[in-house]
């Protein structure tokens, strides 16, 4: 199947720093990607939608400014947060839409944040 | 009314048992589901797309659509310890819409 590659895999951080996540699709171009956190034990919250070449869609109380997403070119797109707080410690993962006949949907390997 | 419904679970079964997830969505104009399976502390991996009615197997996994009822299952047969995980349904008509998972436990 279609590969989606997330870096880092984990990453610690202080708090007040940035820390950036990238998404890459190695096998398929992307012209839409999202972004999801997800808390132990807790369903995938979607945070935004990242579409090529344009503004990223943000889901209702997600700060646009703490949570930047860029989506710079068909088979990649970033994640900074900034400003990271103790409670911005979560699992972050990206995920892919093929635009073949099925518009699959495949999901990178995620990225452990924790911010000390 | 949640666009893409699943119970919660858990779901325990044996092993070696048959198990069985379900998924209602509301949209009618869906075209493409998708199951994933996830494991703890792990991102969603694929293992199954239906896109037209009736059952499509692979392995031990077997989707059944059905659009008129709208709903989409997925069985597993000969479930193992490993399969394990929580099962999510995804149902993509003019965007992709995830439920919230149904958590299975196959007991050794």
């Amino acid at each position: 199947g279609a590969v989606v590659s997330q870096h880092p895999s984990r990453v610690i951080c202080k708090s007040g720093t940035s820390v950036k996540i990238e998404c890459r699709s190695l096998d398929f171009q992307a012209t839409t990607m999202f972004w999801y956190r997800q808390f132990p034990k807790k369903s995938l919250m979607l945070m935004a939608t990242s579409n090529e070449g344009s503004k990223a869609t943000y889901e209702q109380g997600v700060e646009k400014d703490k949570f930047l997403i860029n989506h710079a070119s068909l088979t990649l797109s970033t994640l900074t947060v900034t400003s990271a707080h103790p409670e911005d410690s979560s699992f972050y993962i990206c995920s892919a839409r093929d635009q073949g006949p099925g518009n699959t949907i495949y999901f990178g390997e995620g990225s452990w944040l924790t911010v000390v | 009314q949640k666009e893409v419904e699943q119970n919660s679970g858990p779901l325990s079964v044996p092993e070696g048992a048959i198990a069985s997830l379900n998924c209602t969505y509301s949209d009618r104009v869906s075209q493409s589901f998708f199951w994933y399976r996830q494991y703890s502390g792990k991102s969603p991996e694929l293992i199954m797309s239906i896109y037209s009615n009736g059952d499509k197997e692979d392995g031990r996994f077997t989707a059944q659509l059905n659009k008129a009822s709208q709903y989409v299952s997925l069985l597993i047969r000969d479930s193992q310890p490993s399969d394990s995980a929580t099962y999510l349904c995804a149902v993509t008509g003019f965007k992709t819409i995830f439920g919230a998972g149904t958590r299975l436990f196959v007991k050794a």
